[in-house]
C-alpha cells in the first residue's frame, strides 16, 4: 500500500500569511494527488485534483504542485475562511490513501 | 440538485451487522464510480470501498472480508453491508461520488458506534 505523509500536522498562522503545506508519497503516483480542506463538523471539500487542478468554485488562492512523491498545497493568502483541517489523498493504486492532516489555525 | 442522503447509521454491538445507505438524487449512480469513506472519531479520512460503474469492487485492507459495497441500479442508491463490526470500525461513513479519487458531492455522513 502507498503511504502518505504531511507536513506540518499542525500550525498556526495569520490572515494575509502565505501557506504551505507538503505532502508525499511512499512510491510515485504521478500526478495522482488530490487536496481536501474539512472544518468541523462539515463535509470534507476538495480543492484539487489532478495535483494542480483548481476545483470548480475553489478561490484562486488555493493552488497545488509536485508530480511523483513530492507534493505542495499553498494558499497564497490565508483567508478567516481557510481556517480547517487540509488533507492529501493518492489515487494512483488502490486501496486509496489519505494523508494525515494538517490543522490550520489562528496564529 | 446533485445530492446524496445516507442512512442507517446506530449503534451496534461488537460483532454485530449494519447496512448503511446511500441515496443519490440528481445523478445516476450505476454510470459512476462511488466509494465510501470513513472518519473515526477526532481522527483523519479514511477510504474504506468503491464499487466502479462496471461492477467491480475494492476494499481497504481494513475491512476486507467484513464489509460489502453494492448498489440497486433501480433505486439509485449505494449501499454498504457491515459484518463482524469491531469498536474500531465506529465512525463517521460519508458516501461520495468518485471520480479520480472521491470527489463530490458527498453524503452528509452517517454515525456508526459500536459499542456494548
Amino acid at each position: 500500500d502507498i503511504q502518505m505523509t504531511q507536513s506540518p500536522s499542525a500550525m498556526s498562522a495569520s490572515v494575509g500569511d502565505r501557506v504551505t503545506i507538503t505532502c508525499r508519497a511512499s512510491q510515485g503516483i504521478s500526478n495522482d494527488l488530490a487536496w481536501f480542506q474539512q472544518k468541523p463538523g462539515k463535509v470534507p471539500k476538495r480543492l484539487i485534483y489532478a495535483a494542480s487542478s483548481l476545483q470548480s468554485g475553489v478561490p484562486s488562492r488555493f493552488s497545488g504542485s509536485g508530480s511523483g512523491t513530492e507534493f505542495t498545497l499553498t494558499i497564497s493568502s490565508l483567508q478567516p475562511e481557510d481556517f480547517a483541517t487540509y488533507y492529501c489523498l493518492q489515487h494512483n493504486s488502490y486501496p486509496l490513501t489519505f494523508g494525515p492532516g494538517t490543522k490550520v489555525d489562528i496564529k | 440538485e446533485v445530492q446524496l442522503v445516507e442512512s442507517g447509521g446506530g449503534l451496534v454491538q461488537p460483532g454485530g451487522s449494519l447496512r448503511l445507505s446511500c441515496a443519490a438524487s440528481g445523478f445516476t449512480v450505476s454510470v459512476n464510480y462511488m466509494s465510501w469513506v470513513r472518519q473515526a472519531p477526532g481522527k483523519g479520512l479514511e477510504w474504506v470501498s468503491v464499487i466502479y460503474s462496471g461492477g467491480g469492487t475494492y476494499y481497504a485492507d481494513s475491512v476486507k472480508g467484513r464489509f460489502i459495497i453494492s448498489r440497486d441500479n433501480y433505486k439509485n442508491t449505494l449501499h454498504l453491508q457491515m459484518n463482524s463490526l469491531r469498536v474500531e470500525d465506529t465512525a463517521v461513513y460519508y458516501c461520495v461520488r468518485d471520480n479520480s479519487g472521491p470527489a463530490g458531492p458527498w453524503g452528509q455522513g452517517a454515525l456508526v458506534t459500536v459499542s456494548s
